[in-house]
């Protein structure tokens, strides 16, 4: 029984690039949540998503970043136009629907250069 | 607002115990969890405590809450240097779970 995947585990891109996050959530889950972790700090929230829908995404900057769950597929994340402090490691975390205990991804890692 | 506080720091020998301590603020929380996190690595569900419950108790570890103070502690009896890590404290009152900032537990041989 898989847990929760991320691809890629490592990710560079210059700025001004555009960079995508992959999730796949454990099998039978169909709630994804998106964490960031800037170095040397906690989890911030940043997104929840059921299938095809955006559920809560108060923690998401306003502008450049994107997320979707679509039907079929992984969850995307998706940053434009990165800047060198989007750097941090993203995680993906998913929970059965109407359960609050969430397991995580082994985390996507962005390099802004 | 909802905040979860933990001590940045903590130094233990090998075999001592380690006690970490966490406070949150949102009295409507339904569980509080610990996650641990290896270097370069995801969080891992360690345990977690449903808010009606004082203890829980899951071989070396022993979460106890104190709902009235909202102050959630994890002990580690008998810490090994494969211990080492940061730990997480977390809360949810729904969907969506607040976390600590960590605390980096250090063993030393």
């Amino acid at each position: 029984n898989a847990g929760v995947m991320q691809n890629p585990r490592h990710l560079v891109r210059r700025r001004g690039q555009e960079a995508r996050l992959r999730c796949s959530p454990m099998k039978g889950h169909s709630h994804v949540y998106w964490y960031r972790q800037l170095p040397e700090e906690g989890l911030k929230f940043m997104v929840y998503l059921q299938k095809e829908n955006i559920i809560d995404e108060s923690g998401m900057p306003k502008e450049r970043f994107s997320a979707e769950f679509p039907k079929e597929g992984p969850s995307i994340l998706r940053i434009q136009q990165v800047v060198r402090g989007d750097s941090a490691a993203y995680f993906c975390a998913s929970s059965l629907a109407g359960t609050d205990t969430q397991y995580f991804g082994p985390g996507t890692r962005l390099t802004v250069l | 607002g909802e905040d979860v506080e933990q001590s940045l720091f903590l130094s233990v020998r090998e075999g001592d115990s380690s006690v970490i301590n966490c406070t949150y603020t949102d009295s409507s929380s339904t569980y509080l969890y610990w996650y641990k996190q290896e270097p370069g690595a995801g969080l891992q569900l360690l345990t977690y405590i449903f808010s009606n419950m004082d203890m829980k108790q899951d071989q070396r570890l022993t979460v106890l809450l104190n709902k009235k103070d909202k102050h959630l502690s994890l002990r580690i009896a008998d810490t090994q240097t494969g211990d080492s890590a940061i730990y997480f404290c977390a809360e949810t009152g729904g969907f969506k779970t607040i976390f600590g900032a960590g605390t980096r537990l250090f063993v030393k041989a």
